[in-house]
């Protein structure tokens, strides 16, 4: 089982939709989470980093983790053309080891 | 992604010649990451490194790969004998402190091409 699963889709919305990324994790220790979204050919942007369970809202979007269910999420709000990208789900490793461990990602594209 | 800078942005080898990715951190930040994507997966820890020390290198091939973190200049990630397979892009990162839960900043990459 991989210690981070998340649906590689391609995932296609229109323009103005909601989006609900989502991520599994097998490791209940793992505590922080973050979502990355990388354009083509470009390196990762940190998007939202979450501590523990509960929500974390910034502009559009919306982070969530529910720890009971190893289960976290991204919501995007009227989602925008500019969105369209890979999205990756991240959380750190056990003991201080510099690992980071990602989802496969989940490309996303919003037509107008 | 400001601040970590990563250079070549695009590197092509043959089979057999040696790859050198470099990869500048942030200013301030003395630990860095590598990590590398091959097509269609996500990123892979390969090595975090301090100044002078390589802190976990867990994820790195035992053979053919290493890193170094001088304490003056760049970080450098060394291929030798490159093949095919390696041919993937090469992420760096960077931290002022420890790993340990840190918000992650990653660089551009390097794209190895190996022919």
């Amino acid at each position: 089982q991989k210690e981070v699963e998340q649906d590689p889709g391609p995932l296609s919305v229109p323009e103005g939709a909601i989006v609900s990324l989502n991520c599994t994790y097998s490791n209940s220790a793992f505590q922080y989470f973050m979502w990355y979204r990388q354009y083509s050919r470009k390196g990762p942007e940190l998007l939202m980093y979450t501590y523990s369970s509960g929500n974390k809202e910034d502009g559009r979007f919306t982070a969530q983790v529910d720890k009971s269910s190893k289960y976290i999420s991204l919501f995007i709000r009227d989602s925008q053309p500019s969105d369209s990208a890979t999205y990756l789900c991240a959380t750190w490793g056990s003991g201080n080891t510099g690992k980071l461990i990602f989802g496969q990602g989940t490309t996303l594209q919003v037509k107008p | 992604n400001a601040g970590v800078m990563q250079n070549p942005r695009h590197l092509v080898r043959r089979r057999g010649q040696e790859a050198r990715l470099r990869c500048s951190p942030m200013k301030g930040h003395s630990h860095v990451y590598w990590y590398r994507q091959l097509p269609e997966e996500g990123l892979k820890f390969m090595v975090y490194l301090q100044k002078e020390n390589i802190i976990d290198e867990s994820g790195m091939p035992k053979e053919r790969f290493s890193a170094e973190f001088p304490k003056e200049g760049p970080s450098i990630l060394r291929i030798q004998q490159v093949v095919r397979g390696d041919s993937a892009a090469y992420f760096c990162a960077s931290s002022p402190r420890p790993a340990a839960n840190e918000k992650l900043f990653f660089g551009s990459g390097t794209q190895l091409s190996v022919l």
